[in-house]
């Protein structure tokens, strides 16, 4: 039983424009969420996280967007770059536990 | 970045023949997390560590064992290797916050069992 879904497994976007990236949870003990990118041949960098508490948190480029009642968030990355293109995973924490539940991943291609 | 190394980076090793992964961190952050990246599966977890010689089960741990004797040090050893673990495994480290859970990932070992 999947609780955290990235039902994409890509995406291609121009280098420019907008790419939103999706993920959909079902645990709802799940308060804090997570995004991490993913290069070939190197390991996960955490990106930009979200706690349940808040509907949106930016840095930069990037924007998250939690929805709890739709148990829905995404990661709108604003302009995209080639450089952004790699692997993005999903993943969500419950209070009290030391562990992430992560999603498949979404590998997203900027074209110039 | 997060001072974290993991060794080998490489392994090619044949069924049945055991096999230790090794975790080595510097920033004495007190979780360490074995993961395997697997195509159409994501990260899953294997195994977690929260101290010194405390340990726990992830969701595929079958097949896996794992030890930590220092806080620096997490080992994952497959007792006797199959076709089904050839993976990518990564290590990740994080501090102990009650009130968030970031974890920070090692550069992984590719493990290719014939």
């Amino acid at each position: 039983d999947q609780q955290v879904k990235q039902n994409s497994p890509s995406l291609s976007v121009q280098e420019g424009r907008i790419s939103i990236l999706n993920c959909d949870y079902t645990n709802s003990m799940f308060d804090y969420f997570l995004w991490y990118k993913k290069y070939p041949a190197e390991g996960p960098t955490f990106l930009i996280s979200i706690s349940s508490i808040k509907d949106k948190n930016e840095d930069g480029r990037f924007t998250v967007f939690l929805n709890k009642s739709a148990k829905h968030l995404s990661l709108h990355i604003v302009p995209s770059q080639p450089g952004d293109s790699a692997v993005y995973f999903c993943a969500a924490s419950a209070r009290g536990y030391s562990t992430l539940t992560f999603g498949k991943g979404t590998m997203l291609l900027v074209s110039p | 970045d997060a001072g974290i190394t993991q060794s080998p980076r490489h392994k090619v090793t044949e069924t049945g023949t055991p096999v230790t992964l090794r975790c080595h961190q510097t920033e004495n952050h007190r979780y360490m997390y074995w993961y395997r990246q697997d195509p159409g599966h994501g990260l899953r977890l294997i195994h977690y560590s929260y101290g010194v010689k405390d340990t726990d089960k992830g969701e595929v741990s079958d097949g896996y064992s794992v030890s930590r004797s220092k806080t620096e040090d997490f080992l994952l050893t497959l007792e006797s290797a199959t076709s089904s673990q050839t993976s990518v495994y990564f290590c990740a480290i994080s501090e102990d916050r009650r009130s968030y859970n970031e974890q920070f990932f090692g550069p992984g070992t590719r493990l290719t069992v014939l």
